[in-house]
């Protein structure tokens, strides 16, 4: 196993259009998480999922951010009609239930709005 | 207010000297978890350290070990006989009980760490 991957690691995008990254958890993780980083700050959380569920959303995640992970596997993270303020590092992480010793993190996307 | 508190933005150290990267945290919760992350300019988080509120002992894992103060809520977290490969930003993190299900992780600002050959 690899560890946690995203996918694309660079995303440049045009204001106003639709954006879809990608993230593949270590296999046997039930449990999956999606931050967004900006410039100079720590990660801030947007959503979890357990398993195909998804059980939490942060007040950050506005109505153009949606999130899936069908079957519980992969999970998608799409922004729609992005802004300049969506440009950040969006990191994925995944962990088993008890997580007491940190998650995994993957090497995130980062995204440029132009 | 700020629930993890890193006050050093940038810090530096001489190759093979030990440095403390300063920590506090604020929380009413009395069941919650500490966290060290190193990030390096890949992007990837490295998860370094976990202290739980708990813990008798002040966790150690290599060359790194966390001060762990409960009463100042404090964790500051030391690198010992620091290597040129520790240069990179630093996060301390924290995780509450009462965060619900997700018990996602709330990062500080980071402090940047610079080692001098």
């Amino acid at each position: 196993d690899t560890g946690v991957s995203q996918n694309p690691r660079h995303k440049i995008t045009k204001r106003g259009q639709n954006v879809t990254f990608r993230c593949d958890p270590i296999s046997e993780h039930n449990r999956l998480y999606w931050y967004r980083q900006t410039l100079g700050q720590g990660p801030e959380f947007l959503t979890y999922f357990q398993n195909e569920a998804q059980l939490e959303k942060s007040r950050l995640l506005s109505d153009r951010f949606s999130a899936e992970r069908p079957k519980g596997s992969f999970s998608t993270l799409e922004i729609q009609r992005t802004e300049q303020g969506d440009s950040a590092m969006y990191l994925c992480a995944s962990s088993l239930d008890q997580g007491d010793y940190g998650y995994t993190f993957g090497s995130g996307t980062r995204l440029t709005v132009v | 207010a700020q629930k993890i508190t890193q006050t050093q933005p940038g810090m530096f150290v001489q190759e093979k000297e030990a440095v403390t990267l300063d920590c506090t945290y604020d929380t009413s919760d009395p069941s919650y978890g500490l966290f060290w992350y190193k990030q390096p300019s890949s992007g990837e988080m490295i998860f370094l350290i976990y202290q739980g509120s708990y813990d008798q002992q002040n966790a150690t894992e290599g060359r790194y070990s966390l001060n762990f103060q409960k009463a100042r809520k404090s964790a500051n977290l030391v690198i010992s006989a620091s290597q040129l490969g520790d240069s990179a930003m630093y996060f301390c993190a924290m995780r509450e009980r009462r965060s619900g299900s997700a018990r996602q992780l709330t990062f500080g600002s980071g402090t940047q760490l610079t080692v001098l050959p």
